[in-house]
């Protein structure tokens, strides 16, 4: 069973258009870390969201975190070639124990393809 | 993956040899971090270490692998008497102490080293 589950698992579009990648749990997260990772090399990251409910921008890109922090999403508007690549979700689930910092838990992952 | 550093970045073994995969974390940070990216599947966790120190190793396999922080010196992950299994992206992240002491969730990947085990 996979903690964080990511969708879609692949995105093929053209350029110009908007594309949202989620990530949802049934697990509270402390935070959680969206990184791009391209072929060859290691997840680069691109933004950490802490707060329920927190919006954060960056560029094109759109981080949520929902309210109760079991979920995140990613938005890009108007797509670009560029942003082609794996899109990774990860973040520490806060247990019975309390949260347990270090052991980052990733989703599947998201392959966007953007088309000229 | 600006100043985490992982070497070699590609490695290539015959089965029975020994993998030793270094990391040297971003300046300022003392955690480290293990995670094996095998084909088609996703990073999971290994071990996080501080320096001397092992803090969790629950996603290391029981045999053939370990893992140090020496005092001074990179990270090194060691894998004994490898396998054609253990053929893998391996990345180490580092974080920085945040307040308190405590660790933040925030963790900077190298650029993996590629194990392929013959």
């Amino acid at each position: 069973t996979q903690l964080l589950e990511q969708s879609p698992q692949f995105l093929s579009i053209q350029e110009g258009e908007n594309l949202t990648v989620y990530c949802n749990s049934s697990s509270v997260f402390s935070s959680l870390q969206w990184y791009r990772q391209e072929p060859g090399e290691g997840p680069v990251l691109l933004v950490t969201v802490v707060t329920g409910g927190e919006v954060k921008k960056l560029k094109r890109l759109t981080f949520q975190f929902g309210d109760a922090r079991k979920d995140s999403s990613l938005h890009i508007t108007a797509a670009q070639p560029g942003d082609t690549g794996l899109y990774l979700c990860a973040g520490t689930p806060i247990g019975a124990g309390g949260t347990s910092y270090g052991k980052l838990t990733f989703g599947q992952g998201t392959i966007l393809t953007v088309h000229p | 993956n600006a100043g985490v550093m992982q070497n070699p970045r590609h490695l290539v073994r015959r089965r029975g040899q020994e993998a030793r995969l270094r990391c040297s974390p971003m300046k300022g940070h003392s955690h480290v971090y293990w995670y094996r990216q095998l084909p088609e599947e996703g990073l999971k966790f290994m071990v996080y270490l501080q320096k001397e120190n092992i803090i969790d190793e629950s996603g290391m396999p029981k045999e053939r692998f370990s893992a140090e922080f020496p005092k001074e010196g990179p990270s090194i992950l060691r894998i004994q008497q490898v396998v054609r299994g253990d053929s893998a992206a391996y990345f180490c992240a580092s974080s920085p102490l945040g307040l308190a002491g405590v660790t933040t969730d925030t963790q900077y990947f190298g650029p993996g080293t590629r194990l392929t085990v013959l």
